[in-house]
């Protein structure tokens, strides 16, 4: 079964500094990966997602990430944190089996960002 | 409006009771899932649909049973609410297998 670790529990960013947010995945196909941000009491919102092609995707918001094979790493990144970027993120693998998707989790990490 | 809508917004439930939470989406989606987030463990995976009268567990499904008679909605029933059952429920719903997914704005439940 899939399985997604975020490292970081808490990620603490001046406003204008660059973030990184790590997601490794365990999964033995290439995987479907997404990144989702939530706000504090709303739902989910997707932020990019990678499915085959450029290992690098651009998303909303001025975020970008990386898929590395070899590292089994989806990166979320973005070059300029403003303060209206902290919430929660959470990595997310997607494995094809039987026609079904079913995308699991990593535990998220918080993003706090200093004026 | 057109989207993903849950109801109740927050709920307090007493234990042993049954409670169900209501999933509505207007994309008419194939797929549905329920999740629980709770501190620490990120969004856990209850039950999914990939379309109506099919349905499946994922991770964590002892205590809910869940039903799809019509594509577009997916209620979720606590037959005996325990106090671990207390979390924030989420419902989602996607295209298709390979596409992103629409989250509701989640149901605080609290069982006391």
């Amino acid at each position: 079964a899939q399985s997604v670790t975020q490292p970081d529990i808490h990620i603490t960013v001046s406003e204008g500094a660059s973030l990184e947010l790590r997601c490794n995945y365990s999964y033995g196909a290439t995987p479907y990966l997404f990144w989702y941000v939530q706000s504090p009491g709303q739902g989910l919102q997707l932020l990019l997602k990678y499915f085959s092609g450029d290992t690098l995707v651009q998303g909303i918001k001025g975020f970008e990430a990386e898929f590395k094979r070899s590292q089994s790493s989806f990166n979320l990144r973005k070059p300029s944190v403003h303060w209206s970027d902290a919430a929660e993120y959470f990595c997310a693998v997607g494995a094809e089996g039987g026609g079904s998707y079913i995308p699991t989790f990593g535990r998220g990490t918080s993003l706090i960002v200093h004026p | 409006d057109a989207g993903i809508t849950q109801s109740p917004r927050y709920k307090i439930t007493e234990t042993g009771r049954q409670v169900t939470l209501m999933c509505h989406q207007t994309w008419s989606h194939s797929y549905m899932f329920w999740y629980r987030q709770d501190l620490g463990h990120g969004l856990r995976l209850i039950y999914y649909s990939a379309a109506a009268d099919i349905t499946d567990k994922g991770e964590v499904p002892d205590g809910y049973v869940v039903s799809r008679s019509k594509t577009e909605n997916f209620p979720l029933t606590l037959e005996s609410a325990t106090r671990s059952q207390t979390s924030v429920y989420f419902c989602a719903s996607s295209r298709d297998f390979n596409t992103e997914a629409f989250f509701g704005q989640g149901t605080r439940l609290t069982v006391v």
